[in-house]
């Protein structure tokens, strides 16, 4: 079946601008996360999503960050004010619920702060 | 200190060769260990998870942890140039996945 996809695989903004990140998750998967990978460093948690809830935001970095999620399905990432710090990998994994330690991941959005 | 430490490598090694990737952790709380691969600019894949202490086994992967130790381990028998790539650890307490930095493996024909 259909993995996790995200959109768009590729993403080049200026200092400044807002950016939405689009993960859609494997059908039937009702939790879904987002991680952030930054180059030399591991991947980081921003955000995790029981249907349309968000039970743990804790590592969203900054107010500038915040996502959502409708219908239980697609889910969006916003970043505003966008600094060069942001410049990274954003991957979106999906589980079924209860099932956090089988998590599958999307191919991610490359993000370029210019 | 980091709760996840990983040797970041790399790690080159000839084909045919057994693979050894470790992992620490400080958090006595995490229960669920696992390993994912993530070739260049793809997303991780999960290669396999284990519940606790205790070993696994999957194909010619096996995963080992000792949590009295709070050490795990991802063996590669009779690895493959198709191997190459990074090899993540992750665990969890909670639904959140915390990682290593990740291993670079090479492995040469």
């Amino acid at each position: 079946g259909a993995g996790v996809s995200q959109s768009p695989s590729n993403k080049v903004t200026e200092k400044g601008k807002d950016v939405e990140l689009r993960c859609d998750p494997i059908s039937g998967h009702t939790a879904l996360y987002w991680y952030r990978q930054s180059l030399g460093q591991g991947l980081e948690f921003l955000i995790y999503f029981q249907g349309n809830s968000a039970p743990d935001k804790s590592g969203l970095p900054s107010d500038r960050f915040s996502a959502e999620r409708t219908g239980g399905s697609v889910s969006t990432l916003t970043i505003q004010r966008t600094q060069q710090e942001d410049s990274a990998v954003y991957l979106c994994a999906s589980s079924l619920w209860g099932q956090g330690y089988e998590q599958y991941f999307g191919p991610g959005t490359r993000l370029t702060v210019t | 200190q980091k709760e996840v430490e990983q040797d970041p490598g790399p790690l080159s090694v000839p084909e045919g060769a057994i693979v050894s990737l470790n992992c620490t952790y400080s958090n006595s709380a995490f229960q669920y260990f696992m390993w994912y691969r993530q070739y260049s600019r793809k997303g991780p894949e999960l290669l396999m998870y284990t519940y606790s202490s205790g070993n696994k086994e999957d194909g010619r992967f096996t995963a080992q942890v000792d949590k009295s130790s709070k050490y795990i381990s991802l063996f590669i028998r009779d690895s493959q140039p198709s191997d190459s790539a990074t090899y993540l650890c992750a665990m969890s307490a909670t639904d959140k996945l915390i990682f290593g930095t990740g291993t670079r493996l090479q492995v040469f024909p």
